[in-house]
Formats: C-alpha cells, sequence, structure tokens
C-alpha cells in the first residue's frame, strides 16, 4: 500500500463548478497536511495546510480525518487557472515528507 | 520566490555516466531534502541532510548520494545513470530538523539519461 494515496484524475471540469479531491495516508502517526499545488514543469507550492478542526481559504477548504486517515480538498467556483495537478502531503514525524502522486485537474470555459 | 536555487535547470547524461546537481537552500535554513519526480508521479523522498549529516532516506540505492556543506548547501549525485533516472530532481529547505511545516523548492534540475 501506497504512503498517501491520491484520486489520479484527471478531472474535467468547467468553470464555476465545485471540485473535491480525496487522499488517504497510511501512517497513523503522521503530524501534518498539506495540499501543494504544482503547475506543468514547476515546482509544488504550498496551496494550504490542513487541520483537524478543517480549514477554508477563499475558494478552498481543507478537512482532515484522523480517525479514517483521510484528507479532502474542496474547490469552489473553479477557475481556469485552477488548472494544475495537486500534491496531498503528509510529514512523517518532522524527518521525511511524502508526496501522493498527484490529481489533475482542468478547469475549461 | 522562495530563495532556494538550483543548478543546473537542464541537462542529458547517457547510461552509466555520473551527475551532480547543486543547491542552495534559502537563508536561515540549515536543512535540505531531496526529491525525485519522474513524469506523471508525485515527488519521491531520496534523502534530507541536517547540518552536513544524512539525517533520513528513502527507498533509492546507494548510487545516490549527497551532500551538505557548512554554508547548508548541498549536492545530489547520482552514479552509473540508469534511463529510470530521467526526472525532474526537486531541492527543498527547510528551517530545521524536525521541521513539519511547508517545505521550500527550488525549481528543479531536468535530468534525461539516454
Amino acid at each position: 500500500r501506497k504512503e498517501v494515496e491520491q484520486d489520479p484524475g484527471p478531472f474535467n471540469v468547467p468553470e464555476g463548478a465545485t471540485v473535491a479531491f480525496n487522499c488517504t495516508y497510511s501512517n497513523s502517526a503522521s503530524q501534518s497536511f498539506f495540499w501543494y499545488r504544482q503547475d506543468c514543469r514547476k515546482e509544488p507550492k504550498l496551496l494550504m495546510s490542513v487541520y483537524s478542526s478543517g480549514n477554508e481559504d477563499g475558494r478552498f477548504t481543507a478537512q482532515l480525518n484522523r480517525a479514517s486517515q483521510y484528507i479532502s480538498l474542496l474547490i469552489r467556483d473553479s477557475k481556469l487557472s485552477d488548472s494544475a495537478t495537486y500534491l496531498c502531503v503528509v510529514n512523517d514525524r518532522g524527518f521525511k515528507t511524502i508526496f501522493g502522486a498527484g490529481t489533475r485537474l482542468f478547469v475549461k470555459a | 520566490e522562495t530563495g532556494v536555487t538550483q543548478s543546473p535547470t537542464h541537462l542529458i547524461k547517457t547510461r552509466g555516466q555520473q551527475v551532480t546537481l547543486r543547491c542552495s537552500s534559502q537563508s536561515g535554513h540549515n536543512t535540505v531534502s531531496w526529491y525525485q519526480q519522474a513524469l506523471g508521479q508525485g515527488p519521491q523522498f531520496i534523502f534530507q541532510y541536517y547540518r552536513e549529516e544524512e539525517n533520513g532516506r528513502g527507498n533509492f540505492p546507494p548510487r545516490f548520494s549527497g551532500l551538505q556543506f557548512p554554508n547548508y548547501s548541498s549536492e545530489l549525485n547520482v552514479n552509473a545513470l540508469e534511463l529510470d533516472d530521467s526526472a525532474l530532481y526537486l531541492c527543498a529547505s527547510s528551517p530545521g530538523q524536525g521541521w513539519t511545516g511547508e517545505l521550500f523548492f527550488g525549481e528543479g534540475s531536468r535530468l534525461t539519461v539516454l
């Protein structure tokens, strides 16, 4: 079993749609959780951290369920500029940060 | 801009050759992690260096080795290159050992092995 697993996608959605990505992780001792965004042929960049209480940043909402070892990202009112790969990321006790394979999102006009 | 710089940005090697990739960490960061990202995959953890010592390693063979220098810059060396080593190699810096927050990536070195 992979340490971090994500929906492979791709997700093709029209502008204005709501889209949700899911992720599971295998190590129950994992300490911190993130979503990164990666544009084509660029480096990953932090989109948002994920907290047990859930957190929101504008059109983006992230949720963490530690009991189920499950992380989600919801994007509302999708924009063309949201087209990218979204990486689910888990930090394993500080010395290793583990990335999922990523979910590709295409937002079309 | 993260302040993490990598060189070279692109390079082409042939099977069996050796390659050295370089990374300068962000000011104030003493920990550097290296990742390999194959096409269509997420970044895979290679190893981490903290104060010039390897501080954790992923599932990569010994022909992947590294160094960290007193100024916290780092090198990734790959010997006996194989076709499957073709990938984007990413360096990320962080403020210290045990850091559980955001990683700051350089733009990567894209290696093609022919």
